[in-house]
């Protein structure tokens, strides 16, 4: 696609519950990264993925956090048993070619996450 | 000590001055800095990338001192428009820096 796609726009859920959130990256970019923000703090790394396998993953906060992308495009970021603390937005960005030092990031929109 | 650390913000400043901000990195082996702007409640763009000898894109200008690891980013002549916050990142940590917020005032 033209751009970085990432569904829903906006999820509202209740405390426990499960939820995915979608990535779908620029074409051809092999890059995926899965970053959160909440208000007034930059984007804090998750984890990285290059072509299907997880490159980085030091960010996951802890088990109720997993990411898959198996096929090397497409991504979803799984989160288990939500709670509160877990509301923020969630950026996914793609990259041609990462460590490049003529290719950043292109983020889509992002998830704003509410868990109530 | 954190990976990316930027000056704090905010800065106010009028139109058509001059400012500048730092972003600090811990890996020395890092190979690709770039700046990012975000607006209120939208994704980072990516400003520019910092490259080893300094580059100038119209008002901005992005440099490099390795030697004490950090990177910069001077805004000339602000303009209304410039109001955002900008985020340095280490692209081979891929760690952002929190974002130094800047306000330009007529």
């Amino acid at each position: 696609g033209a751009g970085v796609s990432q569904t829903p726009s906006n999820k509202v859920t209740e405390k426990g519950k499960y939820v995915e959130l979608r990535c779908d990256p620029i074409s051809g970019h092999t890059a995926l990264y899965w970053y959160r923000q909440s208000l007034g703090q930059g984007p804090e790394f998750l984890i990285y993925f290059q072509g299907t396998g997880a490159a980085d993953d030091s960010g996951l906060p802890n088990d109720r956090f997993f990411a898959v992308r198996p096929e090397g495009s497409v991504s979803t970021l799984k989160i288990q048993r939500t709670e509160r603390g877990d509301s923020a937005v969630y950026l996914c960005a793609s990259s041609l070619n990462p460590g490049s030092r003529n290719y950043g990031y292109t983020f889509g929109s992002g998830t704003r996450l509410t868990v109530v | 000590r954190k990976e990316v650390e930027q000056d704090p913000g905010p800065f106010n400043v009028p139109e058509g001055a001059t400012v500048a901000f730092n972003c600090t990195y811990s890996n020395s082996a890092s190979q690709s800095f770039f700046w990012y702007r975000q607006d209120c409640r939208k994704e980072p763009k990516l400003l520019m990338s910092v490259y080893s000898s300094g580059n100038e894109d119209g008002r901005f200008t992005a440099q490099l001192n390795r030697a004490s690891q950090y990177i910069s980013l001077l805004i000339r002549d602000s303009k209304l428009s410039d109001s955002a916050t900008y985020l340095c990142v280490v692209n081979s940590d891929m760690r952002f820096g929190a974002g130094t917020r800047l306000t330009v005032k007529p």
